[in-house]
């Protein structure tokens, strides 16, 4: 079967780093994205990792250890605006069928 | 920046009612996927189309579910005979020519209210 894990809620401090971690079991493996998703809105799309090791773009990087099925992302200088959740999603093939983790609910506070 | 676009943004319908959903895709993008999402659940895929031919179907996309791209520029979803489970947000999505980079880009979406 299809499983990817992350955690519900997280809270972190303005200014901070935060740390959200995924991890998948899946029938094929061609990448692991990483969405942002304010409530009420659509995705929007953060990183994409198909290849071992960290991927690093401003202030949010992306990391993927394909042997050990994990990936995190990583969030520095937290921003209130950060506050939304954070999707993990597993492409399982060239075609695009991502399957989706429940998402990281992100609580930044002052 | 060119942009997925969806409508409704939000339908309220009565159960059994069938349902069209829209989306204009980005022009030159060549893959087409709809989505939904369940109020406080995970984001679920439906289907994938490409080449005017569904690609790619989950278990949810059942017989009362069908898409169409009717002129070339819209992709609609359509809900045949619609039912309270139905309820959802419904994404479109898109992806370029070029997308071994990954990004689909997802269309604001459209809210489904089944009563």
């Amino acid at each position: 079967g299809q499983n990817i894990d992350q955690p519900t809620e997280m809270t972190a401090t303005e200014g901070a780093i935060v740390q959200i971690n995924c991890t998948y079991q899946t029938s094929g493996f061609n990448g692991l994205f990483w969405y942002q998703q304010h409530a009420g809105e659509a995705p929007t799309f953060l990183s994409y990792n198909v290849l071992d090791g960290l991927e690093e773009k401003g202030r949010f990087s992306s990391f993927l250890s394909r042997s050990k099925g994990y990936s995190y992302l990583l969030l520095k200088e937290l921003q209130m605006k950060d506050s939304a959740s954070y999707l993990c999603a597993a492409r399982l093939d060239s075609n695009y069928q991502l399957i989706w983790g429940a998402g990281t609910k992100l609580i930044i506070k002052p | 920046e060119p942009e997925v676009t969806q409508t409704p943004s939000h339908q309220v319908t009565q159960m059994g009612q069938e349902v069209i959903l829209r989306c204009v895709p980005i022009s030159n993008h060549l893959y087409f996927y709809w989505y939904r999402q369940i109020l406080g659940q995970k984001v679920e895929f439906l289907v994938s189309f490409y080449n005017n031919e569904i690609s790619e179907k989950s278990e949810i996309f059942d017989d009362q579910f069908s898409v169409e791209r009717p002129d070339g520029s819209n992709f609609t979803l359509k809900i045949r005979s619609t039912k309270l489970e139905d309820s959802a947000m419904y994404f479109c999505a898109s992806l370029s020519p070029g997308g071994a980079a990954g990004e689909l880009f997802f269309g604001e979406g459209s809210r489904l209210t089944v009563l």
